[in-house]
């Protein structure tokens, strides 16, 4: 138990659907990252939101829409998506600033058919 | 970023040290070493940090060369729960100011009973 919490921990989605992807930390953490781990693909940093406000993108598609509603929780949000999008997302907390240990979510397992 | 270098897979006696190479030769100067595992469909777990002393913690120790190009994981006493991909990571910072981990295909690491 890491204090990140992904769910759901599978999602299976159709190309046409619309599913959102959810994150939760309590370790009072305000900068949270979405990474995306394909089959033998290093992990890829996709966002980066820093007290709520979102920091970075990765050149990641639109069907792909990041929300931070406050610094606990992190969503991304899913439409249109491809089946070669089918991976697993990570997502991690830490302290803002530097030189400080990330948290990872135990991901998220999507399968686009 | 600062590129790593890791073997793409080690072995391990249970119960021995477990040594992992990295080769970062491009670090720059503010620029720190992180460890951090990630077993089996799970998401990467932090392991230790540094800059250029050697640190140690319950974990592991890291031992990192003088002129920085090279560190070394030491896992002291091996068990069956330790395989997993290794990732060694050299953290940069955005031109957010945010630090950056830039995750490689690291070493996968197995623990041979």
């Amino acid at each position: 138990e890491t204090g990140v919490t992904q769910t759901p921990r599978h999602l299976v989605m159709g190309m046409t659907n619309k599913k959102s992807l959810k994150c939760e930390q309590h370790l009072g953490h305000n900068a949270m990252y979405w990474y995306k781990q394909s089959a033998k693909k290093p992990l890829e940093l996709m966002f980066v939101y820093n007290f709520k406000e979102q920091t970075e993108n990765n050149s990641v598609p639109s069907r792909f829409s990041p929300e931070c509603p406050n610094s606990s929780h992190l969503f991304l949000h899913l439409h249109t998506l491809q089946p070669e999008d089918s991976a697993l997302y990570l997502c991690a907390s830490s302290q803002e600033g530097a030189w400080t240990e990330a948290f990872f979510g135990q991901g998220t397992r999507l399968t686009v058919v | 970023d600062a590129k790593t270098t890791q073997p793409t897979s080690m072995d391990c006696a249970e119960g021995r040290a477990a040594n992992l190479p990295c080769n970062h030769s491009t670090i720059s100067g503010n620029e720190y070493v992180y460890w951090y595992r990630q077993i089996h469909s799970q998401g990467p777990q932090y392991i230790i940090h540094g800059l250029k002393n050697n640190e140690t913690n319950e974990m592991a120790s890291l031992i990192i060369t003088e002129d920085r190009k090279s560190s070394t994981l030491i896992l002291p006493h091996a068990t069956l729960r330790d395989t997993a991909v290794y990732y060694c990571i050299v953290s940069s910072i955005s031109n957010f100011g945010n630090e950056k981990l830039t995750f490689g295909t690291g070493t996968r690491l197995t623990i041979i009973p």
